[in-house]
């Protein structure tokens, strides 16, 4: 079964500009789950989806938006892009809510 | 926010020996505790789980031990090898969503 995939993994971007990731989940798995992970930081959760509804957001601004598909698929935008957006970022789907997470290799985003 | 710590940033090992990872989490609700390991460049990758109706739970090679009395919680690696050698997380889940909150993460280094 393939795992989380995530696309693109890496990219470079311009302060000021917008960016877009994708998240295919685990075949089955109907949760998806994105995470920012910065060495100052660590992992912290950006928000949830499941049945593409937003069931929970972690404490972003508002630049940071995502939505889910039909076919579970996601995607996180991240608007007016800034120095500090620098990270990694993470997709993890599960089955549903509540159950193990598995994370995808992730999205190596630097703002210049 | 809940916090989830890791009492050591960093511990070095002989190939052979056993490790132990230690975690201590905040959240008295928490119900859910995932280990995770994570290689150079690479996303998290599941390594064992434990509900909080368990005190123990064993995996290839790695158990996994909750005291819910004092919020702890460690990882055990029988036999430690050069392919351990990573960046192990600990994190939980209080509320049954898949916002997890993760501990800042232990440097396991083995050394041959």
């Amino acid at each position: 079964k393939a795992g989380v995939t995530q696309t693109p993994r890496y990219l470079i971007k311009t302060r000021g500009q917008q960016v877009t990731l994708s998240c295919s989940p685990i075949s089955g798995h109907r949760s998806v789950s994105w995470y920012q992970q910065t060495p100052g930081q660590g992992l912290q959760f950006l928000f949830e989806y499941f049945s593409e509804t937003q069931r929970n957001k972690g404490n972003f601004p508002g630049r940071f938006s995502g939505r889910q598909f039909s076919n579970s698929r996601s995607e996180m935008n991240v608007s007016t892009l800034e120095l500090g957006d620098s990270a990694l970022y993470l997709c993890a789907s599960s089955s549903d809510p509540g159950n193990t997470i598995y994370f995808g290799e992730g999205s190596w985003l630097t703002v210049v | 926010g809940e916090s989830v710590g890791l009492h050591l940033p960093t511990l070095s090992v002989q190939e052979g020996d056993n490790s132990i990872i230690n975690c201590a989490y905040s959240n008295s609700a928490s119900d859910y505790f995932i280990w995770y390991k994570q290689e150079s460049g690479k996303g998290p990758q599941f390594i064992i789980d434990i509900r909080s109706n368990m005190d123990k739970r064993q995996g290839q090679r790695v158990t996994v031990l909750l005291n819910k009395t004092v919020k702890h919680l460690s990882l055990q690696i029988a036999a430690t090898q050069p392919g351990d050698s990573a960046v192990y997380f600990c994190a939980e889940n209080p509320y049954n969503f898949n916002k997890f909150y993760f501990g800042s993460g232990t440097k396991l280094n083995v050394k041959p």
